[in-house]
């Protein structure tokens, strides 16, 4: 399977605990997003990676909030300190760049269940 | 004002009719744009994307831009019970970050 991949699929987890997440990019794609999706809304855009760098994220992205991307390959996003306002999908997409298409294709998701 | 918003919705449509669903945006300088359809449970698949004034066609969906009003619809023809998903509407506003609108549930009656 060449599209981009999560892990896990769904996570479950109390109030105050810490999660990960993986993102696994199309392989030729250098650049990753994250975005939060909640029910009933469009994914909202959380951060960006361009290669290693992240280049941009959203004043959404509390200080609980981490992403990390090292050598440009898969990224991680870390919640620490779960809130149940966190409980949501969590979508990574990917681009191979360019100014004017910026195409971005979406792995499956990790949904998000804070209790 | 959100930055794209799209018709309310649900939208119902009996099979092998047309589908039409709209979207409006905010940035004037938008470069391109984006509808994804997402199936229930699902993430976002992209079906189509265009950058130029004017229809583009790709198999029974026509997606059509007017940046003069800031208007980008989708048209579905001869729908089926599979285009039974939430359509989204998603706006290129730089160079990296997509927004996208609430998006428009589209349920098609066999």
């Amino acid at each position: 399977d060449t599209g981009v991949s999560q892990n896990p699929r769904h996570k479950i987890t109390k109030r105050g605990q810490n999660v990960t997440f993986r993102c696994d990019p199309i392989s030729e794609h250098n650049r990753l997003y994250w975005y939060r999706q909640t029910l009933g809304q469009g994914p909202e855009f959380l951060t960006y990676f361009q290669n290693e760098a992240q280049l941009e994220k959203s004043r959404l992205l509390s200080d609980r909030f981490s992403a990390e991307r090292p050598k440009g390959s898969f990224s991680t996003l870390e919640i620490q300190r779960t809130e149940q306002g966190d409980s949501a999908m969590y979508l990574c997409a990917s681009s191979p760049g360019g100014l004017l298409f910026n195409e971005q294709f979406f792995g499956p998701g990790t949904r998000l269940t804070v209790l | 004002q959100k930055e794209v918003e799209q018709n309310s919705g649900p939208l119902s449509v009996p099979e092998g009719a047309i589908a039409s669903l709209n979207c409006t945006y905010s940035d004037r300088g938008s470069q391109s744009f984006f509808w994804y359809r997402q199936y229930s449970g699902k993430s976002p698949e992209l079906i189509m994307f265009i950058y130029s004034n004017g229809d583009k066609e790709d198999g029974r969906f026509t997606a059509q831009l007017n940046k003069a009003s800031q208007y980008v619809s989708l048209l579905i023809r001869d729908s089926q019970p599979s285009d039974s998903a939430t359509y989204l509407c998603a706006v290129n506003m730089n160079d990296y970050k997509l927004s996208f609108g609430a998006g428009t549930t589209v349920t098609v009656r066999a």
